[in-house]
C-alpha cells in the first residue's frame, strides 16, 4: 500500500515570502500521479498543482511549484510571493496508474501573517 | 457546471439512527470516492468505485456501507451511527488519463450525539 507522509504539521510565512512544504511518498510503482490541494476555512478542497511521475520537468502554476524527486521520493511545495489568501491547509496525495485510489498526507496547515 | 454535488452539508444524528449521504458528479467520470476528514489524520478513504458496478473497500471501511447506482451517483450509508463516525465527510470523483485530478464535493458535516 502507498503511504504518504507530510512530516509539518503547521507552519507560518509572511506575506511575500516564499515557503516549501515538504511531502515523501512510499510505492513500489514506477508510474503514478501526485498532487497537491489546498483547504481553506471554507473546506473546499481545491487542486494546486499536479506532476506525473514519467515527466522529468517540475510542473509550476504560477506561484505554486514543485519540487520531484522521484529517486527520493520527494514531492515539496514552493510557494513564491505568499499571499494572505494561501493561509490554508495543504495536502499532498498520491494516485498510482491504475487510477485505483487517491492516497493523502495528514496535511501541513499554512499561516501568511502580514 | 455543477461538478460534484454532496448532500447534505450538515447533519446531526443521535446514535443508533442511520443515514444516507449522496453524491453526484457530472463530469463522465469514472472512479468514485468516500473520504472521512478528521483533525490531525488527514483524509482517509472509506469506500471507492473505480467503474460503475464495482465497489472496493478503503482504509476505514467498518460501519459504512456503499451504492454505484450508476455512473453519476455513490452514495455512502451509516446503518447505525455511532459517536466515532463523527467526521467530515468528502466525496470525489477522477476520471484517467489527461483526467486525472479529483473533484471534491462540499463536505458533510456530521455529529452523531
Amino acid at each position: 500500500a502507498q503511504t504518504v507522509t507530510q512530516s509539518q504539521p503547521e507552519m507560518s510565512v509572511q506575506e511575500a515570502e516564499t515557503v516549501t512544504l515538504s511531502c515523501t511518498y512510499d510505492t513500489s510503482e514506477n508510474n503514478y500521479y501526485l498532487f497537491w490541494y489546498k483547504q481553506p476555512p471554507s473546506r473546499q478542497m481545491i487542486l494546486v498543482i499536479r506532476q506525473e511521475a514519467y515527466k522529468q520537468q517540475n510542473a509550476t502554476e504560477n506561484r505554486f511549484s514543485v519540487n520531484f524527486q522521484k529517486a527520493a521520493k520527494s514531492f515539496s511545495l514552493k510557494i513564491s510571493d505568499s499571499q494572505l489568501g494561501d493561509t490554508a491547509m495543504y495536502f499532498c496525495a498520491f494516485m498510482n496508474s491504475g487510477y485505483s485510489t487517491l492516497t493523502f498526507g495528514k496535511g501541513t496547515m499554512l499561516l501568511v501573517s502580514p | 457546471n455543477a461538478g460534484v454535488t454532496q448532500t447534505p452539508k450538515f447533519q446531526v444524528l443521535k446514535t443508533g439512527q442511520s443515514m444516507t449521504l449522496q453524491c453526484a458528479q457530472d463530469m463522465n467520470h469514472n472512479s468514485m470516492y468516500w473520504y472521512r476528514q478528521d483533525p490531525g489524520m488527514g483524509l482517509r478513504l472509506i469506500y471507492y468505485s473505480a467503474s460503475e458496478g464495482t465497489t472496493d473497500k478503503g482504509e476505514v471501511p467498518n460501519g459504512y456501507n456503499v451504492s454505484r447506482l450508476n455512473k453519476r451517483e455513490f452514495s455512502l450509508r451509516l446503518e447505525s451511527a455511532a459517536p466515532s463516525q463523527t467526521s467530515v465527510y468528502f466525496c470525489a470523483s477522477s476520471g484517467w488519463g489527461q483526467d486525472t485530478e479529483a473533484f471534491f464535493g462540499q463536505g458533510t458535516r456530521l455529529t452523531v450525539v
